[in-house]
């Protein structure tokens, strides 16, 4: 059965280092989606992408994170310049309409230092 | 802004018993609802999706019902085994853009005893 797939599923950096987190989405999805999750908390939604671009971003997604596509195949959040406070556990979903099942991916957990 | 509650935060239940997760939605203007599990440090595994002109959906031992109109829907898992202790997670879409990011509610754990 296809699946999202997250590299890596784990990640530690120094404070205002940059990162990249990398999905895999399903095939033949058309929306992609990346979360968050600290823990101990709600999930949240951060930022949604169709036909490559941005569909839409919460309060979170400011100007230090942005999103790719650079591939047929890729989806990347990237982090310029990490705070402590983004340390967290990162999901990318993806689904083929977005009246459909949002599949995730197993996370990146992202640990600031 | 739309706002999901689920009760109760914590469940613990022995073996081969029925219960009931609660999941409530402030705005009942919903497409769908969407029924996950988590288990510790993992992802979010997608367990039913019942859209809205739905009253129930079921997969295995599972049956999910939505109630639109009293904004609510309730997860029933029959026959429990301690295989389903996770955490539970109900999210429903909000409409917005062209995607349709979800909101989650805190979700429900699951601890079903041997």
């Amino acid at each position: 059965e296809p699946e999202v797939t997250q590299t890596p599923s784990h990640q530690v950096t120094q404070m205002g280092q940059e990162v990249i987190l990398r999905c895999v989405p399903i095939s033949n999805h058309l929306y992609f989606y990346w979360y968050r999750q600290i823990l101990g908390q709600k999930v949240e939604f951060l930022v949604s992408f169709y036909n490559n671009e941005i569909s839409e971003k919460s309060e979170i997604f400011d100007d230090q994170f942005s999103v790719e596509r650079p591939d047929g195949s890729n989806f990347t959040l990237k982090i310029r310049s990490t705070k402590l406070e983004d340390s967290a556990m990162y999901f990318c979903a993806s689904n083929l309409d977005w009246t459909d099942t949002q599949y995730f991916g197993p996370g990146t957990r992202l640990t600031v230092l | 802004k739309q706002e999901v509650t689920q009760i109760p935060a914590a469940l613990s239940v022995p073996e081969g018993e029925n219960l009931v997760l609660n999941c409530s939605f402030t705005d009942s203007a919903i497409y769908n609802l969407q029924w996950f599990r988590q288990d510790p440090g993992k992802g979010l595994t997608s367990l039913l999706l019942i859209q809205s002109s739905q009253r129930e959906q079921t997969s295995g031992r599972l049956n999910a019902s939505l109630d639109k109109s009293s904004g609510r829907s309730t997860l029933y898992i029959a026959a429990s085994q301690p295989g389903d202790s996770a955490t539970y997670l109900c999210a429903v879409p909000i409409s917005s853009g062209s995607a349709r990011q979800l909101t989650f509610g805190s979700g429900t754990q699951l601890t079903v005893l041997p």
